[in-house]
Parts: structure tokens; sequence; C-alpha cells
């Protein structure tokens, strides 16, 4: 069993739709959460991070962490085409990252 | 503002060549990585560097090997290329070990 899990789509939605991306661990150790953002061709930029179980919002990102289920969420609210691109979910434990195989988002217009 | 910049963009090597993927970053970071991302796979660590003259092994170092001799420089040597290093390589950069990574646009290799 991999410590991260993320389904790795693609996921196809219309524009303007709601987005949920998932990843699930098995390591009650993590104490760090964050989400990835990869546009083809290009290196991972960082998107969201948070530490604690609740949610996170930055403008129509939610970033949501449930340390009891060992389940994390990344909402995306009037999704854009611009949104277009693979999620990658980010764990952190003793500063040791481990990473979500991503998730491939494909918006339509 | 370059932020982290790697070259090549493009190799295809032989078996048993060698390279030198080149990374150099221009934010004074101490913390410098090189991760390989696999299709359906994680980012996984190959070595990291907490600053000029120290290097460590990460999660699949074989192959491979770095140096760090300036701040801003953390070249990849690959030894006798094998099938199995056929990947996307990335540099990364980061300020200390809590904060954000910065990553380079990646060195898409094959090896044939």
């Amino acid at each position: 069993q991999k410590e991260v899990e993320q389904d790795p789509g693609p996921l196809s939605v219309p524009e303007g739709a709601i987005v949920s991306l998932n990843c699930t661990y098995s390591n009650s150790a993590f104490q760090y959460f964050m989400w990835y953002r990869q546009y083809s061709r290009k290196g991972p930029e960082l998107l969201m991070y948070t530490y604690s179980s609740g949610n996170k919002e930055d403008g129509r990102f939610t970033a949501q962490v449930d340390k009891s289920s060992k389940y994390i969420s990344l909402f995306i609210r009037d999704s854009q085409p611009s949104d277009s691109a693979t999620y990658l979910c980010a764990l952190d434990s003793n500063y040791q990252l481990i990473w979500g195989a991503g998730t491939k988002l494909i918006i339509k217009p | 503002n370059a932020g982290v910049t790697q070259t090549p963009k493009f190799r295809i090597l032989k078996i048993g060549q060698s390279m030198t993927l080149q990374c150099t970053q221009d934010m004074n970071h101490n913390y410098m990585y090189w991760y390989r991302q696999d299709p359906g796979m994680g980012l996984k660590l190959i070595y990291y560097s907490v600053g000029a003259g120290i290097t460590d092994k990460g999660e699949v170092p074989n192959g491979y090997n770095v140096s760090r001799s300036t701040t801003e420089d953390f070249p990849l040597r690959l030894e006798l290329a094998a099938p199995s290093q056929t990947s996307v390589y990335f540099c990364a950069s980061s300020y200390s070990l809590e904060e954000k990574l910065f990553f380079g646009s990646g060195t898409q290799l094959s090896v044939l």
C-alpha cells in the first residue's frame, strides 16, 4: 500500500463547476499538508498549505484536512479553463515530503 | 527574476553514457533538491543539499551523484545511464525545510 493515494484521473468537468480533489494517507505522523499545481511541462508550484484539521480558504480554493480519517481534499469553486493542470498532494513528516501521484484536471469551456 | 533554472530541457542518452543535469537558483536558498517524476508515481527525492558542501541521499539515489560547491548550483550526475533512469527530473530549492519548494521547469530524459 502506498503511503499516499491519489486518483490519477483525468477528471473532466465543465467550466464553473465545483471540483473536489482528494488524497488518502496511511501514516498518522504526517503533520503538514500541501497542494501543488503543475501545468504541462512545468514544475509544481505551491497552491495551499495547512497543518491542522479543518478548512483553509484562499480565494476560489479550499483545502480540507480530516486527520481522523487520514483524508485531505482540495475544492475549487467556479472552476476556470486556466485551472486545467495536474494537482499533487504532498504530506510532510519530520521534514520528509511524500507526494501523491497527482490528479489531472481538465476544465472544459 | 529567474528563480530555479534547469538545463537541458530535453536529452536522449544511449545506455552506458553519462551526463550532468544542471541546476542553478538565484534566490540565495540554502536547501536544494533533485526529484524524479515518473508517470503514475509521486515525485521521488534523489538527493538534497542543506548548504554548500553538504549533500545527502534521498529515497532513490542509486545511479546518481551530486555536488554542491556553491549556494547557487546543484548539478546532478548520471553515470552509466540505464533505461530505468528515463524520467522527468526536477530541481527545487527552498529557504528552509519548512518553507515551500520552488521548482525548475524540468529535464525530460530518455535512455535508449
